[in-house]
């Protein structure tokens, strides 16, 4: 267990809807980002957040988005959703030196 | 942002013989370099890593070499066994962690 926790682990859901991937971090680190992982594909960067600011952004689409909260949670939002969007999603986590990220479980997004 | 490339995409070894996965960067400003392992459903994992002021780490079966002036990085695993078959990802750390795509190894008994 990495002490990064996701929720929900499968989310099942229709085109254009919309959804909230939920991501606590290990107990003391500030650092959260978030990953796309699809099918046999390598994981595309999305965006990275340090102590509740976006310190980061990769190849984040304007349909997502994401926040962390003062208690260093982290929402990711995906908005009008396609079927390319579906893939696994993940969180990671680490500490004042932003290096050894701990993954979390992943949420398995199907947009059917 | 940084660029990582990874190679290669696939490899398949025999049970003992050696693996190896190069990887290079873009960003010479990268000071800091992981292998992740996934296993299948799994989340990835670190490994190994090694810092930009190193040139070589070693841990049981599995090392990493760094290049800085080329700027690629290696992952090196000696007596490969049933179990090191997973998918592998390189990483390099500028600001963020940006990823290679993985070399999915096989490792045949």
């Amino acid at each position: 267990d990495s002490g990064v926790t996701q929720t929900p682990k499968h989310l099942i859901t229709a085109t254009g809807q919309r959804v909230t991937l939920r991501c606590s971090p290990r107990s003391g680190d500030l650092s959260v980002y978030w990953y796309q992982q699809s099918l046999d594909q390598g994981l595309q960067f999305l965006i990275q957040y340090y102590n509740g600011e976006e310190r980061a952004k990769g190849n984040i689409l304007e349909r997502f988005s994401a926040q962390q909260f003062p208690d260093l949670h982290s929402e990711l939002n995906l908005s009008s959703l396609e079927l390319g969007d579906s893939a696994l999603y993940f969180c990671a986590s680490s500490g004042r030196q932003g290096e050894k990220l701990f993954f979390g479980s992943g949420t398995q997004l199907s947009v059917l | 942002g940084e660029n990582v490339e990874q190679h290669p995409s696939t490899l398949s070894v025999q049970e003992g013989d050696s693996a190896v996965i190069k990887c290079t960067y873009s960003d010479s400003a990268s000071n800091y370099f992981p292998w992740y392992k996934q296993e299948l459903g799994k989340r990835p994992q670190l490994i190994i890593d090694i810092r930009s002021n190193v040139g070589e780490k070693k841990d049981q079966r599995i090392a990493v070499t760094l290049n800085k002036t080329a700027k690629h990085f290696s992952l090196h695993i000696t007596e490969t066994q049933p179990e090191d078959s997973a998918v592998y990802f390189c990483a390099a750390r500028v600001n963020d962690m940006r990823f290679g795509a993985g070399t999915r190894l096989t490792v045949k008994p």
